[in-house]
């Protein structure tokens, strides 16, 4: 067990809705880390917060947007669903921020299907 | 732009052998090298990784990794292969700049009994 909570396990909606997925990290990590991964394009990085505050951006679509809140967890918004977002999301944390070699410690993930 | 490259889709592996997943890099500047390990219906578990030091690093359940600073590659290694260790095995670099993980493609492992 890394620490890292997800919820829920699993998501199961309908084209067009709006998701939320949820993450609480380890316990003193001040960075969350949001990951896709899908049978075609691999595990990517959607976006990284640290400390409340977007820190950097990948390949994350306008549809998608995340937070960090005060108490340090996050939440992934996926919204205008579409089939192609039907894939694994992981959240992942770690100690500290840019310049860091820290390790990332992954949660279970949720598994989005869009119907 | 920062890359790693595993080649083999799948590695098979009888019980007792050593196993080795191969991973290739492309970085510019000093690479950081993590490899994890997936278990099916899991998320993503550490198993170890390259900072600077030693060329040969040791990981959880008796995994260990070479890095080869002339060959581009961090091969990861266990001398002896257990049924268990069956999963999909991913390497990974960080972006310089930034603190993402640029993940390969993954290698599945299977240990036959």
């Amino acid at each position: 067990d890394s620490g890292v909570t997800q919820t829920p396990k699993h998501l199961i909606t309908a084209t067009g809705q709006r998701v939320t997925l949820r993450c609480s990290p380890r316990s003193g990590d001040l960075s969350v880390y949001w990951y896709q991964q899908s049978l075609d394009q691999g595990l990517q990085f959607l976006i990284q917060y640290y400390n409340g505050e977007e820190r950097a951006k990948g390949n994350i679509l306008e549809r998608f947007s995340a937070q960090q809140f005060p108490d340090l967890h996050s939440e992934l918004n996926l919204s205008s669903l579409e089939l192609g977002d039907s894939a694994l999301y992981f959240c992942a944390s770690s100690v500290n921020s840019a310049s860091s070699t820290d390790t990332q410690y992954f949660g279970p993930g949720t598994r989005l299907t869009v119907l | 732009a920062q890359s790693v490259a595993q080649p083999e889709d799948q590695v098979n592996v009888a019980e007792g052998n050593p196993l080795t997943v191969k991973c290739t890099y492309s970085v510019s500047g000093n690479p950081y090298l993590f490899w994890y390990v997936q278990y099916p219906n899991r998320g993503l578990q550490f198993l170890l990784k390259y900072i600077t030091g030693d060329n040969l690093v040791k990981g959880s359940y008796g995994f260990e990794a070479e890095f080869n600073k002339s060959q581009t590659s961090f091969h990861l290694k266990k001398p002896s292969a257990l049924v268990s260790d069956s999963a999909l095995y991913f390497c990974a670099v960080r972006d310089i700049g930034a603190d993402k993980l640029i993940f390969g493609t993954g290698t599945r492992l299977q240990v036959f009994p």
